[in-house]
Order: C-alpha cells, then structure tokens, then sequence
C-alpha cells in the first residue's frame, strides 16, 4: 500500500476510445503529479496540480486532459490517443514544499491498439 | 536541475552492503540530492535525500562528499526485494514552482543475487 492509488493497473483502448485514468492519494498532501514512463526511456512529468490548480504542463498534446476536483484526487482523461502513447502513466503527489519527496503510484499499463 | 551520472548496472551479494555511486559535479549550492528506486512493475519509491551532510533513515544511508560533487547511497545489508533501478536526482527546493520537477536519468539497475 504506496498511499496512492491508481486504477485501473492495467488498459487497453483503441485509437477512438475515450477513458480516464484515476489516482487518490490518502497523504493529505497538496499537490499531484501526472507522469509517463514509455519502454527504455525516463520518467517524464507530464503536469502538476498545486491546490487544485495546475502549475505545470509539460507541452502535453491536448489528447491528455487532465483534471483535479480536489487536493486528493486526480484524473487523467484520454481521447484520440496514438499507438505511441502506449506507456506506463505514474500518478504522485506531496506537500506542497519545494523539497519535499514525491510519493507514486504503482500506474496504469496504457496500450493504444 | 544538474544531471547526474550513474554506472547502468551493478551486482551485489545478500546480506551485504550495496554502495550505489552518483557524479553529480554541476550541483548548485541550493540543489539537494534524492535518491528514489522503481521496482519491476511498481512505481518509483523514495529512499533519502541531503544537502550537504550524511544522512540515514532506516531505509538506506546517503553520504555526500565535502565538495558535493559526488554522493553514494548505502544499502547496509542488501536483500533479494532490493533488487531494482535506483536513481540518483538533483533538485532545486527552492520553493516556489520547483516542486515536482523531478528529471529522472536512466539510474542504477541493482542486482542482488543469493
């Protein structure tokens, strides 16, 4: 049990679905994180939620959409993906200190067909 | 953030002590050190992380040089579960809008073999 919680582990959708990815976190922390781990290549922040309000976006196509109700939820909505966004997608969150650690979740298994 | 340059792949054997080295000789004075692992399958995991002094928790040991340039996380008796990439990270914690950039490298795949 990480803290955070993401589901579904694992889905597969084709290039037309639309779907979305759910993270909660039970930290009391403030702030959450979107980020993707494709095959053999680093982590890569995707966005960051501050208080509910984005402060950071990554130059993400806007076939990701994300959306943050509230400090312990965080979702990822998907449309029109492509193949190669195909990856595993890492939810993460912390208090809202600069340097304070990030905590993850063990992310959604994305395969675009 | 500076980068950070770590060996792809090392070996240890269990019950010993894993010592996971990091250059990171670019650090600035308000950059501090984070080490984080990522076991098959799961997400990245927090170890420790330091500015300038040892530090130790119960999880592993960080001991950074005098000039910083350089750091090594200690594992004091390794297990099998310790098997995974560690990566070594430099961050500016500032505050402000620093939080959550975290520039993960290619790290260490650890190995601990029986």
């Amino acid at each position: 049990e990480t803290g955070v919680t993401q589901t579904p582990r694992h889905l597969v959708m084709g290039m037309t679905n639309k779907k979305s990815l759910k993270c909660e976190q039970h930290l009391g922390h403030n702030a959450m994180y979107w980020y993707k781990q494709s095959a053999k290549k680093p982590l890569e922040l995707m966005f960051v939620y501050n208080f509910k309000e984005q402060t950071e976006n990554n130059s993400v196509p806007s076939r990701f959409s994300p959306e943050c109700p509230n400090s312990s939820h965080l979702f990822l909505h998907l449309h029109t993906l492509q193949p190669e966004d195909s990856a595993l997608y890492l939810c993460a969150s912390s208090r809202s200190s600069g340097g304070s650690p990030l905590h993850f979740g063990n992310g959604t298994r994305l395969t675009v067909t | 953030d500076a980068k950070t340059t770590q060996p792809p792949s090392m070996d240890c054997a269990e019950g010993r002590a894993a010592n996971l080295p990091c250059n990171h000789s670019t650090i600035s004075g308000n950059e501090y050190v984070y080490w984080y692992r990522q076991i098959h399958s799961q997400g990245p995991q927090y170890i420790i992380h330091g500015l300038k002094n040892n530090e130790t928790n119960e999880m592993a040991s960080l001991i950074i040089t005098e000039d910083r340039k350089s750091s090594t996380l200690i594992l004091p008796h390794a297990t099998l579960r310790d098997t995974a990439v560690y990566y070594c990270i430099v961050r500016v914690v500032a505050g402000g809008t620093s939080y959550g950039k975290l520039t993960f490298g290619q790290g260490t795949i650890l190995t601990v073999h029986p």
